[in-house]
């Protein structure tokens, strides 16, 4: 394994509450990153982190924020959540400097009721 | 922003078959990943490449960085049924964002029939 832990991995929730998602790493790795996973989508990046404190968005920000106080941990948040967020959310780590890559954690499926 | 595309969309096999799918991007990439993800699951690196014209296999996989830097192929061969599940690419560019990040294509769904 990759050293990746996502927590909850499940979860129902009620639209307008705040969630918060989190992607625990034990490997040290530089860069984190938070996608999520539709239907008809594939895998479209929320945010990323590329050191501590240091955030950029993705492709599908609008709704979310990050957070990343220390190397092993990154959070992200849904401050009001609403129906279009139901998603399976996956956490993701590494690097690219060869013979390393970027690993996938196991998910977490929020369901926005 | 940058644009894959990933084909087929799905594939429907026999057992024993040769497989063959490939990604193109709008732009140039530095790294070519490939991904399989099982139902329930995250997606599971298969293989990575890093240099243009690298060939690279993993048993009975194997993929090839485009020399024009812009496509990639992964080939499965003898295909068995532990082999359906989605495959998607992934791209890193090589703009000082794009690099930072990988766009993925949007999957293939590879089914096999005994």
């Amino acid at each position: 394994d990759a050293g990746i832990t996502q927590s909850p991995r499940h979860k129902v929730t009620e639209t307008g509450t705040p969630v918060t998602l989190r992607c625990h790493q034990t490997e040290n790795h530089r860069y984190m990153y938070w996608y999520r996973q539709d239907p008809g989508h594939g895998l479209r990046l929320i945010h990323y982190s590329y050191g501590v404190k240091d955030t950029d968005k993705g492709e599908v920000s609008d709704g979310y924020s990050v957070s990343r106080s220390k190397t092993e941990d990154f959070l992200l948040t849904l401050e009001s959540a609403t129906s279009s967020q139901t998603s399976v959310y996956f956490c993701a780590i590494g690097s690219f400097s060869p013979g390393n890559t970027i690993y996938f954690g196991e998910g977490s499926w929020l369901t926005v009721v | 922003g940058q644009q894959l595309n990933q084909s087929p969309q799905s594939m429907f096999i026999q057992e024993g078959e040769d497989v063959s799918m490939n990604c193109t991007s709008s732009s140039i990439f530095n790294t070519w990943l490939w991904y399989k993800q099982d139902p329930g699951e995250g997606p599971v690196l298969l293989i990575a490449l890093y240099k243009a014209g690298e060939l690279t296999s993993n048993g009975r996989l194997t993929a090839q960085f485009g020399i024009t830097r812009k496509d990639s192929f992964l080939n499965i061969s003898a295909s068995i049924p532990s082999d359906v599940g989605i495959y998607f690419c992934a791209g890193r560019g090589i703009s000082s964002g794009s690099a930072r990040q990988l766009t993925f294509g949007s999957g293939t769904q590879l089914t096999v029939l005994p």
